[in-house]
């Protein structure tokens, strides 16, 4: 079961800005912010922004990150077919000491 | 460039134990946290735990406290994923990924537990 919440699914269309959302609690992302993740059908998953708004290098800038009070967000803007796939958040629980994710959002670019 | 190669695939009967094995190459080994994270098919990722490659030290969620051993062999740079008394449940992928923030990620190990 997820720690944080997101939508399950998000469509948007071809060069369109998706925003995806991830809500967790003052012990997770509202304490040290949230990661970033994207993960392709039977691939790994890459790390695309981590603590609120850094990007790994050779991450493109259409990928930024922020975040609100006990909710980030990930905007991808300029949507590309590429971009379809699964995006989780992440966070550290201070309260759990654990990593906690969300369920991740399905992200179908039409 | 950073890699994390991890072992093969294994089939397990229920109640046996399985180890993974997650070798680092490409930075500094004990610099870096490993952590471990499953993946059941199609289904979202799951924090098992992390392990300070340099004191030895590690977390495990709650979940998994009493079944998960994380160790290390500093001198060939491999981390290791040892889980017990496995279930139908535990049929899974299991990646290790490097640092807190996830940076880099292992190629993932499916483990199926099945009688």
């Amino acid at each position: 079961q997820a720690g944080l919440t997101q939508p399950p699914s998000v469509s948007k269309g071809l060069r369109q800005t998706a925003t995806l959302t991830c809500t967790g609690n003052s012990n997770n992302v509202g304490n040290q912010g949230a990661a970033w993740l994207q993960q392709h059908q039977g691939h790994p998953p890459k790390l695309l922004s981590y603590r609120n708004n850094n990007r790994p290098s050779g991450i493109s800038e259409r990928f930024s990150a922020s975040r609100s009070g006990n909710t980030a967000s990930l905007t991808i803007t300029g949507l590309q077919p590429e971009d379809e796939a699964d995006y989780y958040c992440s966070a550290w629980d201070s309260s759990l000491s654990e990593g906690v994710f969300g369920g991740g959002t399905k992200l179908t670019v039409l | 460039q950073v890699q994390l190669v991890q072992s093969g695939a294994e089939v397990k009967k229920p109640g046996a134990s399985v180890k993974v094995s997650c070798k680092a190459s490409g930075y500094t080994f004990t610099s870096y946290d490993i952590n471990w994270v499953r993946q059941a098919t199609g289904q979202g990722l799951e924090w098992m735990g992390w392990m300070n490659p340099n004191s030895g030290n590690t977390g495990y969620a709650q979940k998994f406290q009493g079944r998960v051993t994380m160790t290390r062999n500093t001198s060939i740079s491999t981390a290791y994923m040892e889980l017990s008394s496995l279930r139908s449940e535990d049929t899974a992928v299991y990646y290790c990924a490097r640092g807190d923030t996830y940076r880099n990620w292992g190629q993932g190990t499916l483990v199926t537990v099945s009688s």
